[in-house]
């Protein structure tokens, strides 16, 4: 079974800080997601990463696949309120075939 | 909105009951995905369909049973309840069965078990 570990659980901060929540494995993932859930809602695809090495843009939010494709980090700069939230990390594995294995989750929450 | 529906959005129900969770996929997508999310367990993923087969099976009970139908709804049966399955399911959706696409969410049906 492939593990998606993600750290930390829980982080608190104030807005305008940064931020980096890390997705590690011992496993190869062909491609790792990531998504971003709301309470009462289901989880949404922030992006997709699938080459060794990747870095991804999307406004505030980095992230990055690591050259081993075994694990991935998310940085936000100048976090703000409307950023709270669950982020989930989730890879395709290569001997995994279509399922996706889903980490823990980093509940972030950003206080104003 | 995802464009995947499930029903019910919330359920309560006692030990030793049935339930039947119902997913409709986003109009195109082949494949059904069923997840559960505890509090203290993360999205774990029970099973998948693709086309109305079975394409993947994870850590799902034996009293829990799913089927996706000719029109590509699927449906999740939880028998012989327990206090220890209540928890979010949440289904998802996606045009293929596997590679890196984008997994569509519901918004899941709260299960509550008393």
């Amino acid at each position: 079974t492939q593990l998606l570990e993600q750290s930390p659980q829980f982080l608190s901060i104030q807005e305008g800080e940064n931020l980096t929540v890390y997705c590690n494995s011992s496993s190869v993932f062909s491609s790792l997601q990531w998504y971003r859930q709301e309470p009462g809602e289901g989880p949404v695809l922030l992006v997709t990463v699938v080459t060794g090495g990747e870095v991804k843009k999307l406004k505030r939010l980095t992230f990055q696949f690591g050259d081993a494709r075994k694990d991935s980090s998310l940085h936000i700069t100048a976090a703000q309120p409307g950023d709270t939230g669950l982020y989930l990390c989730a890879g395709a594995g290569e001997t995994s075939g279509s399922r996706l294995t889903f980490g823990e989750g980093t509940q972030l929450t950003v206080n104003p | 909105d995802s464009g995947v529906t499930q029903t019910p959005k919330h359920l309560i129900t006692a030990t030793g009951q049935r339930v039947t969770l119902r997913c409709s996929p986003r109009s195109g997508d082949l494949s059904v995905y069923w997840y559960q999310q505890s509090l203290d367990q993360g999205l774990q993923f029970l099973i998948q369909y693709y086309n109305g087969e079975e394409r993947a099976k994870g850590n799902i009970l034996e009293r829990f049973s799913a089927q996706q139908f000719p029109d590509l709804h699927s449906e999740l049966n939880l028998s012989s309840l327990e206090l220890g399955d209540s928890a979010l399911y949440f289904c998802a959706s996606r045009a293929t069965s596997g590679g890196a696409g984008e997994l569509f969410f519901g918004e899941g049906s709260r299960l509550t078990v008393l």
